[in-house]
């Protein structure tokens, strides 16, 4: 499968745990974005990482979330200190090249709940 | 308002019916994107454009700049066609629509 593989597909964490969600981009692309949809709501834009670099992080939450895309293996999202609002589905998607008109390759997601 | 809207929210149509879905933006774009979603699953993205019109199988899209509109179209549809419709529009960091959530019936 030449796709982008999220893994796992489906994490449960109590409160106050971690949570390491990771994605591995199509072969070749080096570029990396993380999407949060929470219930009933739509998608939202978390991140996007170059391979070593954060290039845009607006849409992260200031505190307890970080991710990072190193230079060799998956692009991982860490969620530290986990509270019942993280639930959510995280999607990752990636493309070969960064700026405009890259069509993104999505993965099927983390489901993520907290007990 | 939203960035980007879609219309409808919702449709139950019956086999066979030719389906809209809408999307209208608000921001300048350098793309607009068409995914589908189904339930419990991944994404796949269906459409990519920024001017005109694309065909792929049963499903066009097409997209009016000056208007900041674009339309989903599926003929001859088929219930397995029921999803979630999303349009999202940006260059790298995607602004989504709420979604369209299709039914069709047999």
């Amino acid at each position: 499968n030449a796709g982008v593989m999220q893994n796992p597909r489906h994490l449960v964490r109590r409160r106050g745990q971690e949570a390491r969600l990771r994605c591995s981009p199509v072969k070749g692309h080096s570029h990396v974005y993380w999407y949060r949809q929470l219930p009933e709501e739509g998608l939202k834009f978390m991140v996007y990482l170059q391979k070593e670099n954060i290039i845009d992080e607006s849409g992260m939450p200031k505190e307890r979330f970080s991710a990072e895309f190193p230079k060799e293996g998956p692009s991982i999202l860490r969620i530290q200190q986990v509270v019942r609002g993280d639930s959510a589905a995280y999607f990752c998607a990636s493309s070969p090249f960064g700026g405009g008109n890259q069509p993104q390759h999505f993965g099927d997601g983390t489901r993520l709940s907290i007990l | 308002k939203n960035e980007v809207e879609q219309s409808p929210q919702n449709l139950t149509a019956q086999e066979e019916e030719f389906i809209t879905i809408n999307c209208s933006y608000s921001v300048g774009i350098s793309a607009l994107h068409w995914l589908q979603q189904h339930p419990g699953g991944g994404i796949v993205s269906l459409f990519m454009l920024s001017s005109g019109k694309k065909k792929h199988g049963r499903l066009i899209a097409t997209i009016n700049i000056q208007e900041k509109h674009s339309s989903l179209h599926i003929t001859a549809s088929h219930p397995r066609d029921s999803a979630v419709y999303i349009c999202a529009v940006g260059a790298q960091k995607l602004v989504f629509g709420q979604g369209t959530r299709l039914t069709i019936n047999p």
